[in-house]
């Protein structure tokens, strides 16, 4: 399997700050990387699509301008939580798609409490 | 809508005794699905995956069934072990090439 690496793995910040969490592929280079949200004692519901060199797709009822993702090299995308607040607060999990290949790989999450 | 469910929100099971978690799908054109383990506060983690054009397949302990005609996925898990304790779920490609996840079963190992 693919090795993905997420930072930081966990983060407490005041409401109203933004939030950085770093996702990169360690083995391949991925020119789709998927951001995922996840409260507690629920399934992974996808955020976006982030592909490499262009502009992240959101899915429905995602704020693009509150959850700003940045794919810039093949092997590190960015999701800023801007403007946290408590109900941000979750476990955000990303993963990797090698070209071609159907199989994600997830890296080990972040846990964002907002205070 | 395309949505994938689970049975069993929760599966107690001896250990070594094997396991059988369930999962319906709704979308008969979806061609790939993939089971993974989710431990409390990781990732998920890929377990094993199955196309449409096959109805088994066995990986090491486990085996996935698929079953067309009632859109039904199944992961067997033998010789359970308290390592296996976790949240399983399973997931489906959608027409989109995204990952469609279903609710999850949190397997318990009693030793």
């Amino acid at each position: 399997g693919a090795v993905v690496s997420q930072h930081p793995s966990w983060v407490i910040c005041k409401s109203g700050t933004s939030v950085k969490i770093e996702c990169r592929s360690l083995d391949f280079q991925a020119t789709t990387m998927f951001w995922y949200r996840q409260f507690p004692k629920q399934s992974l519901m996808l955020m976006a699509t982030s592909n490499e060199g262009s502009k992240a797709t959101y899915e429905q009822g995602v704020e693009k301008d509150k959850f700003l993702i940045n794919h810039a090299s093949l092997t590190l995308s960015t999701l800023t939580v801007t403007s946290a607040h408590p109900e941000d607060s979750s476990f955000y999990i990303c993963s990797t798609l090698r070209a071609g290949a159907d199989t994600q790989y997830f890296g080990p999450g972040t846990r964002l409490t907002v205070l | 809508g395309e949505s994938v469910g689970l049975h069993l929100p929760t599966l107690s099971v001896q250990e070594g005794d094997n396991s059988i978690i369930n999962c319906a799908y709704s979308n008969s054109a979806s061609d790939y699905f993939i089971w993974y383990k989710q431990e409390s506060g990781k990732g998920p983690q890929f377990i094993i995956d199955i196309r449409s054009n096959m109805d088994k397949r066995q990986g090491q302990r486990v085996t996935v069934l698929l079953n067309k005609t009632v859109k039904h996925l199944s992961l067997q898990i033998a010789a359970t072990q308290p390592g296996d304790s976790a949240v399983y779920f399973c997931a489906e490609w959608d027409s989109s090439y995204k990952l469609i996840f279903g609710s999850g079963t949190r397997l318990l190992v009693r030793p």
